[in-house]
């Protein structure tokens, strides 16, 4: 089945500092990624649409110059929290569509997370 | 706006009893809907999709979802709930180009 891989899975940094996650489509190309945050107890909220070779669009509320992301290749993006302060503090989940897929399918796969700690 | 509502935050039910968690969708055409299953502090497992055909879909781990038109509901249930079964289950619809998902359910099954 179609694997997607974050890491780190845990970082702890000080505020002030940027922090890169990773997320990797292990067995199959995305051409596109999508960007989730997640607070505890609480839903998944889409920040950014990440296409291959492209600028990523980003949600309505979400700071662009924060929340730097990278889709550099057909298996890689990357998402940069920039400059960063306790209230980013989250876990931030990664998905992919294969290109592949069936328009129809619509399914995307999930990566396992990475919980950010701003202290 | 495609969004999707799961009326309850907790789902109680005692192992080996049937299991069901709600959800009710607000679409303009067709619903594209899905359940993903979470464990902490995990990423979403896939459990099963609605795209087109048989109203009632079979997913993994023995889960299944019934699309119902009527009462715009595609609810996550399972005849014999087993303790494991306990997690975080969203459910989501397709927007046109991510997934837009509901606040979540707790279900917890006990001994």
């Amino acid at each position: 089945g179609a694997v997607v891989s974050q890491h780190p899975s845990r970082v702890i940094c000080k505020s002030g500092t940027s922090v890169k996650i990773e997320c990797r489509s292990l067995d199959f190309q995305a051409t596109t990624m999508f960007w989730y945050r997640q607070f505890p107890k609480q839903s998944l909220m889409l920040m950014a649409t990440s296409n291959e070779g492209s600028k990523a669009t980003y949600e309505q509320g979400v700071e662009k110059d924060k929340f730097l992301i990278n889709h550099a290749s057909l298996t890689l993006s990357t998402l940069t929290v920039t400059s960063a302060h306790p209230e980013d503090s989250s876990f931030y989940i990664c998905s992919a569509r294969d290109y592949r897929d069936w328009v129809g399918a619509y399914e995307q796969y999930f990566g396992p997370g990475t919980r950010l700690t701003v202290t | 706006a495609q969004s999707v509502a799961q009326p309850e935050d907790q789902v109680n039910v005692a192992e080996g009893n049937p299991l069901t968690v709600k959800c009710t969708y607000s679409v303009s055409g067709n619903p594209y809907l899905f359940w993903y299953v979470q464990y902490p502090n995990r990423g979403l497992q896939f459990l099963l999709k609605y795209i087109t055909g048989d109203n009632l879909v079979k997913g993994s781990y023995g889960f299944e979802a019934e699309f119902n038109k009527s009462q715009t509901s595609f609810h996550l249930k399972k005849p014999s709930a087993l303790v494991s079964d306990s997690a975080l289950y969203f459910c989501a619809v397709h927007s046109g180009y991510a997934l837009n998902f509901g606040k979540g359910t707790s279900l917890l099954v006990t001994p």
